[in-house]
């Protein structure tokens, strides 16, 4: 498709599970970045990938969070031993450029549901 | 942590009025964006205005940026029911990686 696509879009899952969700941007997109969404709250900043170097994770809250982008398209964030202040939307966006003075809009999937039970 | 700060909270307007939002940001940016978001969707780009831009217009959409006062305000004229959604601001912080930080946004209803 010509979009960023997320998947699952729901996922549920027990306290102390690992967790992976997916993200697929869009082809030939350098930059890819993690969001965090709380209800009713604005997207949060995770990590940033410009092609496979994860460039800033400074945004991860704790170790049990992981990200990775091994071949420089598709990526995975990975949440070990999730806790339920774990649940919220997880979103991945993709950019075209990967410079911080691009001036790029970032294109957004429609996310990730995470419920810890 | 979030930067910005939207302004109102929520707004409820007839279709066909104009809806003005305020976002008022605290360092310095590369670029200030604005985004919509339906009800369990992503992120939809709206318009994108530089910091040495001061206007933008884009259909019905206007952007003001005003880097002194750190502010900018989104003007969506001849509003529609479609319309209806949250919106978003976003910086983008000057030497950051092009990583945006977004306020807490507002709640748009258009009555139609």
């Amino acid at each position: 498709g010509a979009g960023v696509s997320q998947s699952p879009r729901y996922k549920v899952a027990k306290r102390g599970q690992d967790v992976a969700l997916r993200c697929d941007p869009i082809s030939g997109h350098v930059s890819l970045f993690w969001y965090q969404q709380a209800l009713g709250q604005g997207p949060e900043f995770l990590t940033y990938f410009q092609n496979e170097a994860q460039l800033d994770k400074s945004g991860l809250p704790s170790d049990r969070f992981f990200a990775e982008r091994p071949e420089g398209s598709v990526s995975t964030l990975k949440i070990q031993r999730t806790q339920q202040e774990d649940s919220a939307v997880y979103l991945c966006a993709s950019s075209l450029v990967g410079t911080s003075h691009s001036n790029q809009p970032q294109h957004f999937g429609d996310g990730t549901r995470l419920s810890i039970l | 942590s979030q930067q910005g700060e939207e302004d109102p909270q929520a707004l409820s307007i007839q279709e066909g009025e104009n809806a003005t939002m305020n976002c008022s940001y605290k360092t310095s940016i590369n670029n200030l964006q604005w985004y919509r978001q339906n009800s369990g969707r992503g992120l939809v780009h709206l318009i994108l205005i530089r910091s040495n831009e001061r206007e933008k217009h884009s259909g019905r959409l206007r952007v003001t940026l005003d880097t002194s006062k750190k502010s900018s305000s989104l003007l969506i004229t001849a509003s529609r029911a479609a319309d209806t959604a949250s919106y978003f601001c976003a910086t983008a912080a000057t030497g950051a990686n092009s990583k945006l930080t977004f306020g807490k946004g507002i709640t748009l209803s258009v009555r139609p």
